[in-house]
């Protein structure tokens, strides 16, 4: 199984700053079959990017993803009011399809 | 418009059962993997199960193999999770969620996360 870690767990920043979060695995994933979810309270998850770097639809070009292997990073480039949420990073490269366990973005 | 929504859930006992429906709109349903996804109270995402376009493979989370059954119906655009000796730990909110794609009738699959997700339905296990 393909463990990912989240950093940081809380990341408290202003609006208009730059956020940067990190999920890093346990095992190189496979074809970059990495993704990035926003989650905000009583919704279900969106899906942000995949294929490690690849926005989904609709999604503003404010966000961006990187990264190969193990190591993979989300960046907000200037945050609105409306990104303050929580971010998942997930493998769907092999079963069991593991998600980090989370960042959550809060307003400073 | 793509539109996954789910239904089934509710109050059961330990060791009881439930099923859960998930109906598939706005997109050619039987060229698509598919996945449950659970979310316990407070916590993180977890992944559950994932079936193939053809309901001929399906994969488990070790916590529900052997306890859940992942199915589909794709002439009814529906996909299901019979869920049987439920545990106080299975308390959690379940999506369903759409995943890899058939991009030709020769087997060659398309990967893009999972792209829509439904709204999801609570199951509570409890005495």
């Amino acid at each position: 199984e393909i463990v990912l870690t989240q950093s940081p767990g809380t990341l408290s920043l202003s609006p208009g700053e730059r956020a940067t979060l990190s999920c890093r695995a346990s095992q190189s994933v496979s074809s970059s079959y990495l993704a990035w979810y926003q989650q905000k309270p009583g919704q279900a998850p969106r899906l942000l990017i995949y294929g490690a770097s690849s926005r989904a639809t609709g999604i503003p070009d404010r966000f961006s993803g990187s990264g190969s292997g193990t190591d993979f990073t989300l960046t907000i480039s200037r945050l609105e009011p409306e990104d303050f949420a929580v971010y998942y990073c997930q493998q769907y490269s092999s079963s069991p399809y593991t998600f980090g366990q989370g960042t959550k973005l809060e307003i400073k | 418009e793509v539109q996954l929504v789910e239904s089934g859930g509710g109050l059961v006992q330990p060791g009881g059962s439930l099923r859960l429906s998930c109906a598939a709109s706005g997109f050619t349903f039987s060229r698509y993997w598919m996945h449950w996804v659970r979310q316990a109270p407070g916590k993180g995402l977890v992944w559950v199960s994932r079936i193939n376009s053809d309901g001929s493979s399906t994969r488990y989370a070790d916590s529900v193999k052997g306890r859940f059954t992942i199915s589909r119906d794709n002439a009814k655009n529906t996909l299901y999770l019979q869920m049987n000796s439920l545990r106080a730990e299975d308390t959690a909110v379940h999506y369903c969620a759409r995943g890899k794609f058939l991009i030709n009738d020769y087997g060659d699959y398309g990967a893009s996360g999972f792209d829509y997700w439904g709204q999801g339905t609570l199951v509570t296990v409890s005495s």
